[in-house]
């Protein structure tokens, strides 16, 4: 059964500066990964997502990486704002299309 | 579009009482998804139809809860009789599922309905 973990669970940092978020599955059969935004009270907005032949995407001050043969993904934001403020959400799509998800990491960005 | 719609946003009843919450899925999408989200559990997928089809219901938790899609453009999940214990937000997402081979499968998920069961 895929599993999905999420690292760190909640992380604070000061306005501009760029970071990391984690995320690592079980299973390397995947089709593909996606990462979600989650803003408290609304529903997840699809941020970016990797085909499994995929290495990366790229989003504005987004960029998320992929080593399906080590079951890892990061999200990088870059001069991350007040506006980044909500959970992130990571995915993976098995072969039946249905997607496992992570528990999330709470990002707070301070101004 | 107006994306994924969901009704009701909020849903308070009693325990053993019917609930019934629903969805309507972005236009031309031939996807849809029951989600569950709790503090405990996170997000789980509770069911997902295809051209209206039931794919895989592994994730609906008992016979308590059933789900139907009667047309593209609808979908019910069904909650009888409900309990405390079913209290979460419950997600609709639909996408468009094509050949492997040009994979759109971006997830576009609804706002949400937060039931609480007293």
């Amino acid at each position: 059964k895929q599993e999905v973990t999420q690292i760190p669970a909640a992380l604070s940092v000061p306005e501009g500066e760029n970071l990391v978020l984690n995320c690592s599955f079980t299973d390397s059969a995947i089709y593909n990964l996606q990462w979600f935004r989650q803003d408290p009270g609304k529903g997840l907005t699809s941020l970016l997502l990797i085909q499994s032949s995929q290495r990366e995407q790229t989003s504005g001050r987004l960029n998320a990486s992929l080593d399906k043969s080590s079951g890892r993904s990061t999200l990088y934001i870059a001069a991350s704002q007040p506006g980044d403020s909500a959970t992130y959400l990571c995915a993976v799509e098995g072969s039946a299309r249905q997607l496992t998800f992570g528990s999330g990491t709470q990002l707070t960005v301070l101004p | 579009d107006a994306g994924v719609i969901q009704s009701p946003r909020h849903e308070v009843t009693e325990m053993g009482q019917e609930v019934t919450l629903r969805c309507k899925p972005i236009s031309g999408h031939n996807s849809l998804f029951w989600y569950r989200q709790t503090m405990m559990r996170g997000l789980e997928l509770l069911i997902y139809f295809n051209n209206n089809v039931p794919i895989d219901d592994s994730g609906m938790p008992e016979d308590r809860f059933s789900a139907k899609m009667p047309n593209a453009s609808f979908s019910t999940l069904k909650i009888q009789p409900s309990e405390p214990r079913d209290s979460a937000v419950y997600f609709c997402a639909s996408s468009f599922a094509g050949d492997r081979a040009q994979i759109t499968d971006t997830q576009y998920f609804g706002p949400g309905t937060r039931l609480t069961v007293l």
